[in-house]
């Protein structure tokens, strides 16, 4: 199992630009969490959807901020236009689900983002 | 959910036992605890869960004090690539995906 996957690992942009993260869940699961994690404020939880459904997104900072899960096996975060606050690493995880007796969650190994 | 305290940082010997606490003194019935480690760099990793009895599996044991208020995660034989921030959550079961993350454990272990 390759496990969850990223993309890119590190983006670099500059301030008012559009930036898309990307992340394939693992195969099977239905959850998927997107976090965000600073120096201030650790890790934060910003959304996440349960069969491809967004279920709670008040983690989401601002209008700024979207995510979609077109299909069980794709999601992305989009910052548009972005600033520099928003630098930070952003991690995807997935989960067998919300219901039952499995919920831990697996995490990717995180895109660096970094706005200039 | 309900909150938690761990110490900022601690320190483990390379072979030796590390103990790492959690005190969730406002912990309802139906909330678990939940360990979850993150080595420089890296996302979040699982480690083990547990409601009221001790669990134990191939990275760790939790021990979960009668009240449940408190709680331990036992790593038997720590070894450096064991250095990690260790978070502990308490959750409610059957209610969504949330992990709510503290400041966490920064654990070092020294050889």
């Amino acid at each position: 199992d390759a496990g969850v996957i990223q993309s890119p690992r590190h983006e670099v942009t500059e301030m008012g630009q559009e930036v898309t993260l990307r992340c394939k869940p693992i195969s099977g699961h239905n959850s998927l969490f997107w976090y965000r994690q600073t120096m201030m404020r650790g890790l934060e939880l910003l959304i996440y959807f349960n069969n491809n459904v967004p279920i709670d997104d008040s983690g989401m900072p601002e209008d700024r901020f979207s995510a979609k899960m077109p299909n069980a096996s794709f999601s992305t975060l989009k910052i548009q236009p972005s600033e520099p606050r928003d630098s930070a690493v952003y991690f995807c995880a997935s989960s067998l689900g919300v219901a039952g007796n499995r919920y831990e969650q697996y995490f990717g190994p995180g895109t660096r983002l970094t706005v200039t | 959910d309900a909150k938690t305290t761990q110490p900022p940082s601690m320190d483990c010997a390379e072979g030796r036992a590390a103990n790492l606490p959690c005190n969730h003194s406002t912990i309802s019935g139906n909330e678990y605890v939940y360990w979850y480690r993150q080595i420089h760099s890296q996302g979040p990793q699982y480690i083990i869960h547990g409601l009221k009895n001790n669990e134990t599996n191939e990275m760790a044991s939790l021990i979960i004090t009668e009240d449940r208020k408190s709680s331990t995660l036992i790593l038997p034989h720590a070894t450096l690539r064991d250095t990690a921030v260790y978070y502990c959550i308490v959750r409610v079961h059957n209610q969504g995906g949330k992990l709510i993350f503290g400041q966490g454990t920064e654990l070092s272990v020294k050889p």
